[in-house]
C-alpha cells in the first residue's frame, strides 16, 4: 500500500479483554514503532522494531501489553487484561531504517481504543 | 536517556504574523531532531528535521527550524502564519547512540487567528 495502515480504526472493549492492534507498514521500511497518545496528551513511545535486532521494549507501560513483527514487516501490539487507563489512540510508524538522513517516520491513521 | 520539552501548550498568533512554537531537548549524544505537525482528524505528518549540517533547516509549508546547540533548543519557525496552519505541533528527539527510539514532546497546539 502506499502509506501506513493500522487496523481496526475503533476498537471498543469491556474491561479484562485482551485486544489485538494491526499494523502494516510501508512496503521496504525496515523500522516500526508504537506509541500512545492519550486525549490531550503527547506521543508516548512504547517500542520499536528494526529489521531482525532485537526490538526495544523500553517504553512498555507494563507486562500486559506486549508486540511482535512477522517476517519483518506486519506487527501487532497486543494488551492482555485491558484497563480503563489503557484508552487511547495507538499510533504505528515506520521508516527506511538505514542511515539517519533517511529517518522520516511515517504515521499510520491509529488506532482508537476505549476500554469500558 | 533522552527527553523533549515544548513549553507552551498553545499558541496565540494573527495571520501573517510571524510564529514561533519552541522546543527544547536532551540526550547523551548528538541530537536528531524532528517536528511533526497533526491536523484534525488526520495523521501525523513531518515537517522537518535536522541531522546534521546548516543549523538552520527549511520544510514543508514554509517551517523551518534552527538548531542551537549552546541553548539545546530546536525551535519552529514560520515568517507569516496562515489560519491553515493550526494544528498540534510535535518536537521529537532520536540519540545519535541510541539506536532507533525516539521521543516525542507533550505538542503545542497552535491557533492562528483571521
Amino acid at each position: 500500500g502506499a502509506g501506513v495502515s493500522q487496523s481496526p480504526s475503533n476498537k471498543v472493549t469491556e474491561k479484562g479483554k485482551d485486544v489485538e492492534l494491526r499494523c502494516d507498514p510501508i512496503s521496504g521500511h525496515t523500522a516500526l514503532y508504537w506509541y500512545r497518545q492519550s486525549l490531550g496528551q503527547g506521543l508516548e513511545f512504547l517500542i520499536y522494531f528494526q529489521g531482525n535486532s532485537a526490538p526495544d521494549k523500553s517504553g512498555l507501560p507494563s507486562d500486559r501489553f506486549s508486540a511482535e513483527r512477522t517476517g519483518g514487516s506486519v506487527s501487532t501490539l497486543t494488551i492482555q487484561r485491558t484497563q480503563q487507563e489503557d484508552s487511547a489512540v495507538y499510533l504505528c510508524a515506520s521508516s527506511l531504517g538505514g542511515a539517519a538522513i533517511q529517518e522520516t517516520q511515517y504515521f499510520g491513521p491509529g488506532t482508537r481504543l476505549l476500554v469500558l | 536517556a533522552q527527553s523533549v520539552a515544548q513549553p507552551e501548550d498553545q499558541v496565540n498568533v494573527a495571520e501573517g504574523n510571524p510564529l514561533t512554537v519552541k522546543c527544547t531537548y536532551s540526550v547523551s549524544g548528538n541530537p536528531y531532531l524532528f517536528w511533526y505537525v497533526q491536523y484534525p482528524n488526520r495523521g501525523l505528518q513531518f515537517l522537518l528535521k535536522y541531522i546534521t549540517g546548516d543549523n538552520l533547516v527549511k520544510g514543508s509549508y514554509g517551517f523551518e527550524a534552527e538548531f542551537n546547540k549552546s541553548q539545546t533548543s530546536f525551535h519552529l519557525k514560520k515568517p507569516s502564519a496562515l489560519v491553515s496552519d493550526s494544528a498540534l505541533y510535535f518536537c521529537a528527539v532520536r540519540d545519535d547512540g541510541g539506536g532507533f527510539k525516539t521521543i516525542f514532546g507533550a505538542g503545542t497546539r497552535l491557533f492562528v487567528k483571521a
